[in-house]
């Protein structure tokens, strides 16, 4: 049973340029939240997702940055002209029911903007 | 919302030793809490939770008490190990949240 899966697991981009990252949850899971982490810092939620909605997106730039979770296929954390403040680590985690219950992390990806 | 508070921030004990770690939240409709443990580069997992119908649990050397009252709860490691080193989280989520709210983090160094 593979766990919550991103990738890639390391992006570099230069400003200006747009990160997709992606995220497949656990097999059974249709909760998706996404967490920016900052070097050393702790973890920030930016928005939750269920399959084709979004549920909260209160954590998330309102510029720039989007997310979705199709019917198919992996959620994605879009971010649109990258600058060099958006270099962090980004987390998907996902959860069976609620997400008051535990959140299972993936791997991260690690975004370093030019 | 909620506002989770974590301390101490570092935390350097010899091996052998206990370690504690303690939280505060805000929000007194919280109740669920999970402790994670991030390695250097890896990803947070999960060690350790707790339900506020619960006042402790313990998991062989990790044990997790939750005051409700005082709004506060806390992980103890005993016997610590080099490889206990890392990075701990708390965090607090409840019925209306749609996410956890994490503390900052204890960098915890156990010395051999």
């Amino acid at each position: 049973n593979a766990g919550v899966m991103q990738n890639p697991r390391h992006l570099v981009r230069r400003r200006g340029q747009e990160a997709r990252l992606r995220c497949s949850p656990m097999k059974g899971h249709s909760h998706v939240y996404w967490y920016r982490q900052l070097p050393e810092e702790g973890l920030k939620f930016m928005v939750y997702l269920q399959k084709e909605n979004i549920i909260d997106e209160s954590g998330m730039p309102k510029e720039r940055f989007s997310a979705e979770f199709p019917k198919e296929g992996p959620s994605i954390l879009r971010i649109q002209q990258v600058v060099r403040g958006d270099s962090a680590a980004y987390f998907c985690a996902s959860s069976k029911y609620t997400s008051v219950e535990t959140q299972y992390f993936g791997p991260g990806t690690r975004l370093l903007v030019l | 919302g909620e506002n989770v508070e974590q301390h101490p921030s570092t935390l350097s004990v010899q091996e052998g030793d206990s370690a504690v770690i303690k939280c505060t939240y805000s929000d007194s409709a919280s109740n669920y809490f999970p402790w994670y443990k991030q390695e250097l580069g890896k990803r947070p997992q999960l060690i350790i939770d707790i339900r506020s119908n619960v006042g402790e649990k313990k998991d062989q050397r990790i044990a997790v008490t939750l005051n409700k009252t005082a709004k506060h709860f806390s992980l103890h490691i005993t016997e610590t190990q080099p490889e206990d080193s890392a990075v701990y989280f708390c965090a607090a989520g409840g019925p209306g949240a749609n996410n956890l709210f994490f503390g900052t983090g204890t960098r915890l160094t156990v010395i051999p």
